[in-house]
């Protein structure tokens, strides 16, 4: 079973609105914790934001926020006032703590955001 | 600046011929990581280690060899590359004591092997 899942291959929107981007998650440790990753074209790794499981407060960095619903598992990222500097792709991972778990970063297969003007 | 070093950034050889990708980091990290990314198969675990002298195989090894002799540098080996080992690697390198962290990537080194 997929640890992660980013069910949109890819997202539009228009410049300065707002998009909401998916990943649910699976796991059975009490203890993980989910991230988003964005992926210019590029290539490089840029970290965007944390959300560790006992957080319980939504984490949010500037433009982004996290939506996190512990009961339905599912950790989507909200980007607010698009710009065209975040077309990229954006990835969502998740880090479980558990013994045995290596603190392995497991990675959804990504979502292609494209702005538009 | 903290940060992960990859080498070379680009990198085109041919079958057999055996070849080093560097990683090194600044941060006093414990754990270090490869992964290799793949269109359609995101990005894969190839190997880690916990600490110097520790490694363990990731998701996907075969091909591939690590070493950790110091807590700085985690190189990757391709003792003898062939062409579906054509991809992108990232190194990345994070803490293990007090909360989750994520990991710092390198910049990647795009490899294609001929």
């Amino acid at each position: 079973a997929q640890k992660i899942t980013q069910t949109q291959p890819g997202m539009f929107v228009q410049e300065k609105e707002a998009v909401t981007l998916d990943c649910t998650y699976d796991t059975s440790d009490p203890s993980y914790g989910l991230f988003w990753y964005k992926q210019p074209s590029s290539g490089e790794m840029i970290f965007l934001i944390y959300q560790g499981s006992y957080d319980q407060q939504n984490a949010t960095e500037g433009r982004y926020s996290l939506n996190f619903q512990k009961a339905r598992k599912s950790a989507n990222l909200v980007i607010s006032a698009s710009q065209l500097g975040d077309s990229a792709m954006y990835f969502c991972a998740m880090r479980e703590g558990g013994l045995g778990s290596n603190y392995k970063l497991t990675f959804g297969k990504g979502t292609l955001l494209t702005v538009n003007p | 600046e903290a940060q992960v070093t990859q080498n070379p950034r680009y990198l085109i050889t041919v079958t057999g011929k055996k070849l080093t990708v560097t990683c090194s980091q600044n941060m006093n990290h414990e754990y270090m990581s490869w992964y290799r990314q793949d269109p359609g198969l995101g990005l894969r675990q190839i190997y880690y280690s916990m600490n110097v002298e520790v490694t363990d195989k990731g998701d996907v090894p075969e091909g591939y060899k690590v070493s950790r002799k110091e807590k700085r540098n985690f190189p990757l080996i391709l003792e003898s590359p062939s062409p579906n080992q054509t991809s992108l690697y990232f190194c990345a390198s994070s803490l293990l004591t007090g909360r989750l962290y994520g990991y710092t990537f390198g910049s990647g080194t795009r490899l294609t092997v001929v």
